[in-house]
């Protein structure tokens, strides 16, 4: 069965730190990966996929992840945090082999950024 | 720029109204979605439809109907609202079967007394 597992109900990083987002995955076929940021009271905006290719993506707003098939992860990260980036961060996976084509959801991990 | 809308951002029922969520897209996509969002269970989708007049149910459709008569409009219906139903709903659009990037309205978030 399809699953995403978002380890960290909640991270803490102080402005200016690298922050990572952790999130691993299972899938029978291919992932397709996903990062979605959720700010307070607004809907999910995308930040950055993985379908096939270069394992480092590049997204929206400075931020990359790492997609690492033997760990079955896809860690969100970001070299210096700001606290504009304080926000919910979600992961949600796509297997290739299933025909219903629908995304499963982590549970989300709350970002904080200290000043 | 995609633009999804949400008819209400914030709503207040109660138990054993009938509720309609309306959400409207402007970019011509085929793929819509519904989704309850609650704290620790991240997302759930109720039903998604791939085309017009055409729905499919999703993980936890119980208590809940769709309808799509045209394209741009995926409206969200609960026959009878209770207290269980108190969430945000979210609705999403994508541009086609093969394409899985989904943009999102700003939510509904539905109180049911």
């Amino acid at each position: 069965a399809q699953s995403v597992a978002q380890p960290e109900d909640q991270v803490n990083v102080a402005e200016g730190n690298p922050l990572t987002v952790k999130c691993t995955y299972s899938v029978s076929g291919n992932p397709y990966l996903f990062w979605y940021v959720q700010y307070p009271n607004r809907g999910l905006q995308f930040l950055l996929k993985y379908i096939t290719g270069d394992n480092l993506v590049k997204g929206s707003y400075g931020f990359e992840a790492e997609f690492n098939k033997s760990q079955t992860s896809f860690h969100l990260k970001k070299p210096s945090a700001l606290v504009s980036d304080s926000a919910l961060y979600f992961c949600a996976v796509r297997d290739s082999m299933d025909s219903n084509y629908q995304l499963i959801w982590g549970a989300g991990t709350k970002l904080i950024i200290k000043p | 720029d995609v633009k999804v809308t949400q008819s209400s951002r914030y709503l207040v029922k109660r138990t054993g109204e009938k509720v309609f969520l309306e959400c409207v897209q402007d970019m011509d996509h085929e793929n819509m979605f519904w989704y309850r969002q609650d704290p620790g269970l991240g997302l759930r989708l109720i039903y998604f439809s791939y085309d017009v007049k055409m729905k499919e149910k999703g993980d936890i459709p119980e208590g809940y109907s769709v309808s799509r008569e045209k394209k741009e409009r995926f409206s969200l219906i609960l026959e009878s609202a209770s207290t269980n139903q108190t969430s945000m709903y979210l609705c999403a659009s994508s541009l086609d079967r093969n394409t899985d990037t989904q943009y999102f309205g700003p939510g509904t978030r539905l109180t049911v007394l």
